[in-house]
């Protein structure tokens, strides 16, 4: 069954460095997602993208972050000056139409120190 | 806008008991709605889904969840707790804004089940 995967699993960085998580949608599928769950919280809606373009984003989304397809396959979400407050679950979730079922990845736990 | 409240953020039952986990939604038009469960350090699994079909879903493990739309609930079951079914449980409610569509989390539900 296809799934979608992330990489890397869990990510330690230094408070001001970048990062960029990425993920490796399921092959047909064309709507991407991010997602964050900070520890012992809710999972929080991040940004959507389509077509090579951002659909909507969150407030939590600010200048600091940034997604791109840079190679047709891969989706990247990079995080240029990390802070305290980053740390988190990152999910990536894609799916085949804008009303189509998402699928989430296993997840990138990052913690900045 | 749509949303989601999930009723308890604790639930502790007894192994071979009942599980209830009370979602209540709110959406401007017919949702689609999920459960879906998260292990300790692991991603989320989804259960079941709701997308306008039955209003009974069956989903795995044995979990069942009832569309209400009277009483805009989403509540999940389970007849009989497992010891492997101790986890953190999400209703999710889907929202379009702006022409996207996006997934809406509750705050989440924490199940014990006591041996």
């Amino acid at each position: 069954e296809p799934e979608v995967t992330q990489t890397p699993s869990h990510q330690v960085t230094q408070m001001g460095q970048e990062v960029i998580l990425r993920c490796v949608p399921i092959s047909n599928h064309l709507y991407f997602y991010w997602y964050r769950q900070i520890l012992g919280q809710k999972v929080e809606f991040l940004v959507s993208f389509y077509n090579n373009e951002i659909s909507e984003k969150s407030e939590i989304f600010d200048d600091q972050f940034s997604v791109e397809r840079p190679d047709g396959s891969n989706f990247t979400l990079k995080i240029r000056s990390t802070k305290l407050e980053d740390s988190a679950m990152y999910f990536c979730a894609t799916s085949s139409g804008v009303w189509g079922e998402q699928f989430f990845g296993p997840g990138t736990r990052l913690t900045v120190l | 806008a749509q949303s989601v409240t999930q009723l308890d953020s604790h639930v502790s039952v007894s192994e071979g008991t009942p599980v209830l986990l009370r979602c209540n939604y709110s959406s401007s038009y017919s949702p689609s709605l999920f459960w879906y469960v998260q292990h300790p350090n692991k991603g989320l699994q989804l259960l079941l889904k709701y997308t306008s079909a039955a209003t009974l879903v069956k989903g795995i493990n044995g979990f069942e969840a009832e569309f209400k739309k009277s009483e805009t609930s989403f509540h999940l079951t389970k007849p009989s707790a497992h010891m492997s079914d101790a986890a953190e449980y999400f209703c999710v409610v889907s929202g379009s804004t702006s022409g996207t569509y996006k997934y809406i989390f509750g705050t989440g539900t924490r199940l014990k089940v006591l041996a």
